[in-house]
């Protein structure tokens, strides 16, 4: 099925460095999301996108619509060990027929901080 | 405001069974979506109900099938169960046009 390119797969951090993640795809969504899971449970929504350059922050993150709408960033400064899980970007698109989404998921970022 | 819930969380068939997952959306939401993940594959879009109609199909086989109920919660099914179906179940609920939230999961293991 259809996916986006997430990357990095994996980052291993110092507790207190600035994490950096990215998606792109040939396709545009009119909606960005940005996920954590943790394990044994489902993604939790962290930031959501909802126009082309918007740029939006929740606490220690911040994300950003990329201005073609074929990409995203999520940004996590001064980790800390509570943010070990791993990260999904998600593009939200309207199905030609109208009125329905689906989400098309990354792959997932790992991120390990190390206390 | 509750949060979705699926049940059962851990599930253990053998090859062949069917199997049947539920998920309750929070209060309000009339779109549910489920989702298979899996290590190799990642999130994979099952399919969507709104208003018990199934809107839209994901690429997988006939086996998958869904329904929801006149009070939005969602029921899948799985028939016929293979080793590959083995991952995590996840169902999501939002508004149409909105963001969409996930629950916990059923974790089915097919052996």
């Amino acid at each position: 099925g259809q996916q986006l390119n997430q990357s990095p797969q994996s980052m291993f951090i110092q507790e207190g460095e600035d994490v950096s993640m990215n998606c792109t795809s040939s396709s545009i969504f009119n909606t960005w999301l940005w996920y954590k899971q943790e394990p044994g449970e489902g993604p939790v929504l962290l930031i959501a996108l909802y126009k082309a350059g918007e740029l939006t922050s929740n606490g220690r993150l911040t994300a950003q619509f990329g201005i073609t709408r074929k990409d995203s960033f999520l940004n996590i400064s001064a980790s800390i060990p509570s943010d070990v899980g791993i990260y999904f970007c998600a593009g939200q698109q309207i199905w030609p027929q109208g009125g329905s989404e689906k989400l098309v998921f990354g792959k997932g970022t790992k991120l390990t901080v190390n206390p | 405001k509750a949060g979705v819930t699926q049940t059962p969380r851990y599930l253990i068939k053998t090859r062949g069974q069917q199997v049947t997952l539920s998920c309750s959306p929070i209060s309000g939401h009339r779109s549910v979506s489920w989702y298979q993940q899996t290590p190799g594959q990642g999130l994979q879009f099952l399919f969507e109900y709104f208003s018990e109609t199934q809107r839209n199909k994901g690429n997988f086989p006939g086996r998958f099938s869904g329904r929801q109920f006149s009070n939005s919660r969602s029921e899948m099914n799985v028939s016929t169960l293979e080793l590959g179906d083995s991952a995590l179940y996840l169902c999501a609920s939002g508004h149409p046009g909105s963001t969409q939230y996930f629950g916990p999961g059923t974790r089915l293991t097919v052996l």
